[in-house]
This record gives structure tokens, C-alpha cells and sequence, in this order.
């Protein structure tokens, strides 16, 4: 079972890109790297998923060195409404309760 | 459009009364799944289903809790009888399609024992 760790916290400003970075020293072969995102009195949301290299999509980027070790999760230009916490996991994509684990997430406040 | 509806969305009630919360999935999903989240232990994994059947109850704190899901758009999780510490929010969350393995969550049903 892979296991995670990230940042308990982060604080940033409005305007700035926010990087998260997640380590998964322990992350197999078939495994891939997903990101959450969760409000206050909410679910957590899908933000973005990849394997390695780069993936990009509307909402943010995720960066996956060679090793795949770790990823970092870059929000761009955040606003206040990006406070929230951040989830990182690593598993099957499609299936199985390896991927399926959250841990603490990362809590993220942005200020004015 | 994958959706999920829980209730209640809120629920208080008395140490030892039986609490059952609600789940039902949109359109019918062969995968479901439960959380729950509290602030000391944060989200965590109780039960999975995948073409109605349980796959995975190990995170299942305790034989006061079940779940059951008897057709492809509707699951329950029972607590029988409740305590305090089972105050929390409990998620319902469906695999949302694709080939992404993305959770889709539905708003949750707070629970407070008291």
C-alpha cells in the first residue's frame, strides 16, 4: 500500500502559483498519482491525475519527476476561493482500495 | 451526468439509537464507495462495493456498523446502536466513469451522536 506525505499546510497570496508536493517513495509500477480538492462542508472534488512526466488540464498541472517519487500539484494565479485542502493519493486507476486512501491533505490558505 | 444524493444531510441523535444514512447514486453505478471524516482521523475508507457486492469492509470500525447495497442505485450504512465517538460526516462516493478511477462524492450526511 502505498503511502503518502504531505505538507499539513500552506499559505500563499492571491495571484500567486502554489505548488504542493507529495512524496510516495513506496509508489508501484501500475500506480497512478490523483489529486483531490476539498471545500469546507463538501466532498472531495477531482482536480487532476498522471502517471509521469506532465499532465495539465483547465484547473492546475501535475508534475511527475522520472523516479516518480513524488509529484507536485501547481495551482496558477490562485484566488481565495482555492483555500481548501488538498488531497494526494496513489493507486490503480479504475479500481482497488489502494487508491482509494486519503491521508490528512494539505491545507491550503490563500490571503488577500 | 454522474451524481450522488445522500440523506439525511444532517442528523442528530441520542447515544444507542440505530442511524441509518442514505445513499443513492444518479444514474446506477456498479461501484460505490463510503467515507468518513472527522477532524482527528480525517477521511478514511470504511466499505467499497463493486457490482453490488461488498469487496473491501475492512475499514469498517465495528459490528455495530453495515452496509448493503441492493441494487445498482441505492446503499445504506447503518449504525446499531450509535455512540458519540461515530459523530462525523459521512461521504457516499461513486467512480465516476472513464479510465481516470475519479471518485465523484456526494455532499455527505453529518452525523452527531450525543
Amino acid at each position: 500500500l502505498a503511502k503518502t506525505t504531505q505538507p499539513i499546510s500552506m499559505d500563499s497570496y492571491e495571484g500567486q502559483e502554489v505548488n504542493i508536493t507529495c512524496s510516495h517513495n513506496n509508489i508501484a509500477t501500475n500506480d497512478y498519482i490523483t489529486w483531490y480538492q476539498q471545500f469546507p462542508s463538501q466532498g472531495p472534488r477531482f482536480i487532476i491525475q498522471g502517471y509521469k512526466t506532465k499532465v495539465t488540464n483547465e484547473v492546475a498541472s501535475l508534475f511527475i519527476p522520472a523516479d516518480r517519487k513524488s509529484s507536485t500539484l501547481s495551482l496558477p494565479r490562485v484566488s481565495l476561493s482555492d483555500t481548501a485542502v488538498y488531497y494526494c493519493l496513489v493507486g490503480l486507476s479504475g479500481g482497488g482500495a489502494d487508491g482509494l486512501t486519503f491521508g490528512k491533505g494539505t491545507h491550503l490558505i490563500i490571503q488577500p | 451526468d454522474a451524481g450522488v444524493i445522500q440523506s439525511p444531510r444532517h442528523e442528530v441523535t441520542e447515544m444507542g439509537q440505530e442511524v441509518t444514512l442514505r445513499c443513492k447514486p444518479i444514474s446506477g453505478h456498479n461501484s460505490l464507495f463510503w467515507y468518513r471524516q472527522t477532524m482527528m482521523r480525517g477521511l478514511e475508507l470504511l466499505i467499497y462495493f463493486n457490482n453490488n457486492v461488498p469487496i473491501d469492509d475492512s475499514g469498517m470500525p465495528e459490528d455495530r456498523f453495515s452496509a448493503k447495497m441492493p441494487n445498482a442505485s441505492f446503499s445504506t450504512l447503518k449504525i446499531q446502536p450509535s455512540e458519540p465517538r461515530d459523530s462525523a460526516v459521512y461521504f457516499c462516493a461513486i467512480l465516476a466513469g472513464g479510465n481516470t478511477g475519479e471518485l465523484f462524492f456526494g455532499e455527505g450526511s453529518r452525523l452527531t451522536v450525543l
